[in-house]
């Protein structure tokens, strides 16, 4: 069964709105973390913002923020004011474990395209 | 900064040779992981390591093996490569204890099997 899943392949979004990325997870630990990332056409993996299972607050990165919804495991990656450098594709990461040892995977990606 | 370093940017081997893919990270990292990246299917995690000589199957490590006897290197094995294994093969190596930690990636080895 798929851990992460990222059921948007492809989205538009229009320079300086807000866009969400869905990320679902699946997991019976009660300890875990989910991350998103950011790879552009170069092909560099950017990490952008981290939730940890326990924490109360959703993160916030700048312009990133994460809508965590424990009950649904769901981890939506929100992008305020898109900017066309956000245009990329986007993954939603999962850690599973603890302390040394760590299980890291990843979700089939969104492609964010940014128009002006 | 973190340097996470794959030995080779692009690589051609053919159909049944043994391949070697290397990863050196230079920050003592405890973990380290290969991913494949493929359109459509986005990473796929194939074997981690936790500790030297310590290593756990992902989820793809059909046709792999790896190799972990120093902390900070980690290597992908093709035993017998075939055109299914043509991927972009991704390293990334994390600090083990703490948790919220990030994964940092290297630049990628294209793996063309003809």
């Amino acid at each position: 069964a798929q851990k992460i899943t990222q059921t948007q392949p492809g989205m538009f979004v229009q320079e300086k709105e807000a866009v969400t990325l869905d990320c679902t997870y699946d997991t019976s630990d009660q300890s875990y973390g989910l991350f998103w990332y950011k790879q552009p056409s170069s092909g560099e993996m950017i990490f952008l913002i981290y939730q940890g299972s326990y924490d109360e607050q959703n993160a916030t990165e700048g312009r990133y923020s994460l809508n965590f919804q424990k009950a649904r495991k769901s981890a939506n990656l929100v992008i305020s004011a898109s900017q066309l450098g956000d245009s990329a594709m986007y993954f939603c990461a999962m850690r599973e474990g603890l302390g040394g040892y760590q299980k890291v995977t990843f979700g089939t990606g969104t492609k964010l395209q940014v128009i002006p | 900064d973190v340097k996470v370093t794959q030995s080779s940017r692009y690589l051609v081997k053919r159909t049944g040779e043994k391949v070697f893919l290397e990863c050196v990270q230079d920050m003592d990292h405890e973990n380290m992981f290969w991913y494949r990246q493929d359109p459509g299917l986005g990473l796929r995690l194939i074997y981690f390591s936790y500790d030297v000589k310590m290593k756990e199957k992902g989820d793809i490590p059909e046709g792999y093996s790896v190799s972990r006897e120093k902390k900070e290197r980690f290597s992908l094995i093709l035993e017998s490569a075939s055109t299914n294994q043509t991927s972009m093969y991704l390293c990334a190596s994390s600090f083990g204890p703490r948790d919220s930690t990030e994964a940092f990636f290297g630049q990628g080895t294209r793996l063309t099997v003809v």
